[in-house]
C-alpha cells in the first residue's frame, strides 16, 4: 500500500504568516493527491483535489503544488480560523479504491 | 444540500459486531456517480480509511479491514451502513461517513475525493 508522510507533525505559526506543510507518498502517484482541514471535533473538510485545485467556497489564501511523491499545502497569510490539523489523502487510481491518509500536521497558534 | 449523519450504538462488547448506519439527507443514495465510505479516528491519532460503497452496492475495502469489514447501501431508507466483526479495544473512535465524489482534472484524468462528511460518532469497544 501507499504509506503518506507529513512534515512537520506540528507547527506553530502567528497570524500573517505564510505556512507550507509537506506530504510525500511512498510511491508516485502523479497529481492524485487530496488535503484536508479538521477542527478540533468536528469532521475534516476539503480544501484542495488533485495536488493544487481549490475545492469551492475555500478561501484563496489555500493553494497546493507537486506532483509524484512531493505535495506541499500553503497557507499565503494565516488567519485565526486556520489553526487546525491538516491531513493529505492519496486517491491514486487502483480498482480497489484503497486509500491512505497523512499521520497530520497540527498548525499552532505562536 | 446533501447532509450525512451517523447512528448506532455509542458501546460494542469485545468480539461482537459494530454496526454503524449512515442516513443522506438532500439527494438519493442512487443518484450520481457517487462512493459512500466510512472513515475512522481514533482519539487524538490520525484518519484513518475504511472502505466504500458505489450506488450499485459494489463494495471494496481498505486491506486493513477487509476480512472482517462490510460496506453496503439501504435504498430503501436513503442509507448505507457499517458492519465490523469481531472488534477490540483498538477499534473505539470516532467513525465518520462521506460522500466520495469525482472531480475531473487535467488530460481528463478523474480524482476521488470525500467532499461531505457527517459530523461522526463515537464507538467505544470495552466490556
Amino acid at each position: 500500500d501507499i504509506q503518506m508522510t507529513q512534515s512537520p507533525s506540528s507547527l506553530s505559526a502567528s497570524v500573517g504568516d505564510r505556512v507550507t506543510i509537506t506530504c510525500r507518498a511512498s510511491q508516485r502517484i502523479g497529481s492524485y493527491l487530496n488535503w484536508y482541514q479538521q477542527k478540533p471535533g468536528k469532521a475534516p473538510k476539503l480544501l484542495i483535489y488533485a495536488a493544487s485545485s481549490l475545492q469551492s467556497g475555500v478561501p484563496s489564501r489555500f493553494s497546493g503544488s507537486g506532483s509524484g511523491t512531493d505535495f506541499t499545502l500553503t497557507i499565503s497569510s494565516l488567519q485565526l480560523e486556520d489553526f487546525a490539523t491538516y491531513y493529505c489523502q492519496q486517491s491514486y487510481f487502483n480498482p480497489r479504491g484503497r486509500y491512505t491518509f497523512g499521520q497530520g500536521t497540527k498548525l499552532e497558534i505562536k | 444540500q446533501v447532509q450525512l449523519q451517523e447512528s448506532g450504538p455509542g458501546l460494542v462488547k469485545p468480539s461482537q459486531t459494530l454496526s454503524l448506519s449512515c442516513t443522506v439527507s438532500g439527494g438519493s443514495i442512487t443518484s450520481g456517480s457517487y462512493y459512500w465510505g466510512w472513515i475512522r479516528q481514533p482519539a487524538g491519532k490520525g484518519l484513518e480509511y475504511i472502505g466504500r460503497v458505489y450506488t450499485s452496492g459494489s463494495a471494496n475495502y481498505s486491506p486493513s479491514f477487509e476480512s472482517r469489514v462490510a460496506i453496503a447501501l439501504d435504498t430503501s431508507k436513503n442509507q448505507f451502513s457499517l458492519n465490523l466483526r469481531s472488534v477490540t479495544a483498538a477499534d473505539t473512535a470516532v467513525y465518520y461517513c462521506a460522500r466520495m465524489t469525482y472531480y475531473d482534472f487535467w488530460g481528463g484524468s478523474r480524482i476521488g475525493a470525500f467532499d461531505i462528511w457527517g459530523q461522526g460518532t463515537m464507538v467505544t469497544v470495552s466490556s
